[in-house]
């Protein structure tokens, strides 16, 4: 069966430090990968989309990055962060082929910037 | 512009039944998901519509109307644990999802 794990589950970060979150997903092959930000009592916020290695989509410009160096891994990035970039990140994954698309989800990073 | 809505909350009594309502404009149509999501957890899938009608799955139910871009998830024999968030998604013509804000559902004994 496929897990998705993402790391750490909790963060509180200095504003201007820098910022990396780890997904892995296992038990599945070329997955499309996704993080999203969902902010308190929002809905979920695309953010970056990848259908491959080094493929990277990009849905809303800001200060954050994401890549993808591995077929099952997914990273999100900033070099400075920003008050506003406080929020509950989720990685999801889901099947390559186009269709029906169901989304799974990582158990989520909780960021806090002071 | 693309556009999903729902009602922000709603509040229903144990063991009653509750319908959560969304519309949406979309730029295509590849289907509807609903999700669930409890308070600080990740959203889980519960249902997926495509074709026009009612799809039952337990204690839960979506029906989905292509002409009149609804979908409404109902849930039957409420229960305490049925407190959650209920996100409504719609996958557009570039299989992307496009999410709704989420409709807090309380339940109260």
């Amino acid at each position: 069966s496929q897990t998705i794990h993402q790391w750490p589950a909790t963060l509180v970060q200095p504003v201007g430090s820098p910022l990396s979150l780890e997904c892995t997903v296992e038990g599945t092959s070329n997955p499309n990968l996704y993080w999203y930000r969902q902010a308190a009592g929002r809905g979920l916020q695309l953010l970056f989309y990848s259908v491959g290695i080094g493929q990277i989509s990009s849905e809303v410009p800001q200060n954050l990055s994401a890549s993808r160096p591995q077929d099952r891994q997914f990273i999100l990035s900033s070099k400075k962060l920003l008050l506003s970039d406080s929020g509950f990140y989720l990685c999801a994954w889901s099947a390559l082929a186009g269709g029906y698309n169901e989304q799974f989800f990582g158990p989520g990073t909780r960021l806090t910037v002071l | 512009g693309q556009n999903i809505d729902q009602p922000t909350e709603m509040t229903a009594t144990e063991g009653a039944i509750v319908q959560i309502n969304c519309t949406y404009q979309t730029s295509g149509f590849n289907g509807l998901f609903w999700y669930q999501q409890h308070a600080g957890e990740a959203p889980t899938f519960l249902s997926y519509n495509v074709l026009d009608g009612l799809e039952e799955k337990g204690r839960f139910s979506s029906f989905l109307s292509r002409s009149k871009g609804y979908s409404y998830l109902l849930l039957k024999e409420l229960q305490m644990k049925d407190s959650a968030s209920y996100l409504c998604a719609v996958m557009d013509s570039n299989y992307q999802l496009i999410w709704g804000a989420g409709t807090k559902l309380i339940i109260k004994p």
